[in-house]
């Protein structure tokens, strides 16, 4: 099973702010198979990014994501009220489990 | 609008058995897997298992192989999850989400989900 360690767990910023998220993974993952989703208090997930720097429909372009092999990276460059949640990174496509980071909380500061 | 539309919260009881829906609006489904993710109370994200609606081709993540079964209704473009036995552990949010592709297994994000459906296990 691929584990995937999200850092940090919760990233204290201001509105403006630039934010780094980092996700790990135990062995090689594929970039094509790499995705990020934003998940808010009450909500289902939402899928942000795909194959590791593709946004979703309808993600503005302050979100990016970058990376390859073990190491990935989700990028908000300036943070809005409304990008303070919870995001998780998810590996799939191979061997199943699909597996997901543990989560890093985004908050304000 | 493409949509999943999840079935109510369940609150039941040990022992008891359950299941529950995610009905796709439209073409939702075609030439895609529906997955289940499972979050337990102020956790995080766990993939249960999928389903291939055009065939019924279903694959389960090891933790959950035995512990719940996946299908799929064609005529009523509807997933369902089920257990047998519940137990408290199994209290949890579960959300249906869409697989937008038809490689075997699936290799493509969750990029549509339901709104959740909260099961409560307890005596």
């Amino acid at each position: 099973e691929i584990v995937l360690t999200q850092s940090p767990g919760t990233l204290s910023l201001s509105p403006g702010e630039r934010a780094t998220l980092s996700c790990r993974a135990s062995q090689r993952v594929s970039s094509s198979y790499l995705a990020w989703y934003q998940q808010k208090p009450g909500q289902a997930p939402r899928l942000i990014i795909n194959g590791a720097s593709t946004r979703a429909n309808g993600i503005p372009d302050r979100f990016s994501g970058s990376g390859s092999g073990t190491d990935f990276t989700l990028t908000i460059s300036r943070l809005e009220p409304e990008d303070f949640a919870v995001y998780y990174c998810q590996q799939f496509g191979g061997a199943l489990p699909y597996t997901f980071g543990q989560g890093t909380k985004l908050e304000i500061k | 609008e493409v949509q999943l539309v999840q079935s109510g919260a369940e609150v039941k009881k040990p022992g008891e058995s359950l299941k529950i829906a995610c009905h796709g609006s439209g073409d939702s489904f075609i030439n895609s897997w529906v997955g289940w993710v499972r979050q337990m109370p102020g956790k995080g994200l766990e993939s249960m298992g999928f389903i291939y609606p055009g065939d019924s081709d279903t694959r389960y993540s090891p933790s959950f192989q035995g512990q719940v079964t996946i299908s799929f209704d064609k005529s009523n473009r509807t997933a369902f999850l089920q257990w047998s036995s519940l137990k408290a552990s199994d209290t949890a949010m579960y959300y249906c989400a869409r697989s937008p592709t038809v490689a075997t297994p699936p290799d493509d994000a969750f990029d549509l989900w339901g709104q959740g459906t909260m099961v409560t296990v307890s005596s």
